[in-house]
């Protein structure tokens, strides 16, 4: 079984400045899909990136960025310029990347919520 | 245009109850699912049907119970309503069920078992 673990439950952080979140996770599979998604108090899920497992080259999306180390089991999210609509929780998820629809399902941290200071 | 509506968005009952959510997609996606996030925020995957097919029925009592009429609608219906089972319900919906295809969320639905 997969698991997806947020050590760090809260984190604060300066508007305009930069924060890294960190996740890692335990599978023996060899390709797979991570997720960041974005839970703001609206309670929206929001995808923020995705990584393929095959694929070194880390994913980026705007000021978001991730740092990819497979062999670590590592997956952490970096904000840059950080704006006050970034505050809200964040949550690292897993899902295997096999062709059958079982293994379309979603497996996630516990979150870290993340708040934003003007 | 709304992605995945869920109905209702609150929804306060007594013990013992029944209750439905439903949720619609208006994407044309042929994969849905429905998703408990607890009172600590954690979120599981429950059930998940691809072309009204159930492919996936986590460890879930059997008071809960899914119905796909069609693609485009994927309800969920609790019966003997606990106090456990207060959370957010949210559903999504991928086309295809690879890691590849974003799974959308719905607005969520607050159930508050009293």
């Amino acid at each position: 079984a997969q698991t997806v673990t947020q050590s760090q439950p809260e984190m604060s952080v300066q508007e305009a400045e930069t924060v890294t979140l960190s996740c890692t996770y335990d599978t023996s599979e060899n390709n797979y899909y991570l997720f960041w998604y974005k839970q703001p108090p609206s309670r929206q899920m929001i995808l923020v990136i995705r990584q393929e497992a095959y694929k070194q080259q880390n994913a980026t999306e705007n000021r978001f960025s991730v740092n990819f180390q497979k062999a670590a089991k590592s997956f952490s999210l970096k904000i840059s310029d950080s704006q006050l609509g970034d505050t809200a929780m964040y949550f690292c998820a897993f899902m295997k990347s096999r062709f059958t629809g079982a293994n379309s399902k979603l497996t996630f941290g516990k979150g870290i919520t993340l708040s934003v200071r003007p | 245009d709304t992605a995945v509506s869920q109905t209702p968005k609150y929804l306060v009952t007594q013990m013992g109850n029944d209750k439905s959510i439903k949720c619609e997609q208006n994407l044309g996606h042929d994969t849905m699912y429905w998703y408990k996030q607890d009172s600590k925020k954690f979120l599981k995957i429950m059930f998940s049907y691809n072309n009204k097919e159930l492919i996936i029925n986590e460890t879930v009592p059997n008071r809960f119970s899914p119905k796909s009429p069609d693609k485009a609608h994927l309800n969920l219906h609790i019966n003997s309503l606990e106090l456990g089972d207060s959370a957010v319900y949210f559903c999504a919906s991928s086309q295809g069920t690879s890691g590849y295809n974003e799974q959308f969320f719905g607005p969520g639905t607050r159930l508050t078992v009293l």
